[in-house]
């Protein structure tokens, strides 16, 4: 099945700064790589996400990178302000063999901006 | 547009009580279901999914099961709890399987 690393497995930054989280995956076939962003207590939600098509996308202060080769994407955050802070998880969403369909996650970051 | 819910939000239960957490979707037809669980505020640990009614399809064995008695409602089950059982419980849905996943309001579980 598919296996997805996740790193760092937290992050520290000061406001304003840069924070860059990387994942590496196994499986060649993956084709759907989205990223989502959960704070304290709460239910992850979907802050975006890139399909294997694609090497790039931005939304506002945050952006993901994809390098199909290496089978590895990156999630980039700019600008980091402390409502950033939260638990961000990578996942990847196979195309087929048996985990087809499947989403299977990252071990998350957590991420804190200090002011 | 879809919205998912879950209940109830949190519940403690003694060791070898039954369980049920049940979430429905309203706003669309014929969803894809799933069920996670979250230990320790960290990892998504898939539990089951179901692509129709009557269609359930476990990932991991252990003392838990699934159902989806309605199209847009999908139940988690236990009849005998274990401490290991504890955990954040998250309903999600999708419109196509393998395609982006919404996840409901989680259900927090604490066995005693």
């Amino acid at each position: 099945g598919e296996n997805v690393e996740q790193h760092p497995s937290t992050l520290s930054v000061q406001e304003g700064d840069s924070a860059v989280i990387k994942c590496t995956y196994s499986d060649s076939a993956s084709n759907y790589f989205p990223w989502y962003k959960q704070e304290l207590g709460k239910r992850p939600q979907l802050i975006i996400d890139i399909r294997s098509n694609v090497g790039e996308k931005k939304d506002q202060r945050i952006a993901v990178t994809l390098n199909k080769t290496a089978k590895h994407f990156s999630l980039h955050i700019t600008e980091t302000q402390p409502e950033d802070s939260a638990v961000y998880f990578c996942a990847v969403i196979n195309a087929g063999g048996t985990s087809y369909g499947k989403l299977t996650f990252g071990q998350g970051t957590i991420l804190t901006v200090h002011p | 547009s879809q919205t998912i819910h879950q209940w109830p939000a949190t519940l403690v239960q003694p060791v070898g009580s039954p369980l049920s957490l049940e979430c429905t979707v309203e706003g669309t037809s014929n969803p894809n279901l799933y069920w996670y669980r979250q230990a320790a505020g960290r990892g998504l640990q898939l539990l089951f999914y179901s692509v129709g009614i009557g269609q359930i399809s476990s990932e991991v064995p252990q003392n838990l099961s699934a159902s989806r008695p309605q199209d847009r409602q999908f139940i988690l089950s236990s009849k005998k709890l274990l401490l290991s059982d504890s955990g954040f419980y998250l309903c999600a849905w999708s419109v196509v399987f393998g395609n982006t996943i919404y996840f409901g309001e989680g259900s927090w579980l604490t066995v005693v």
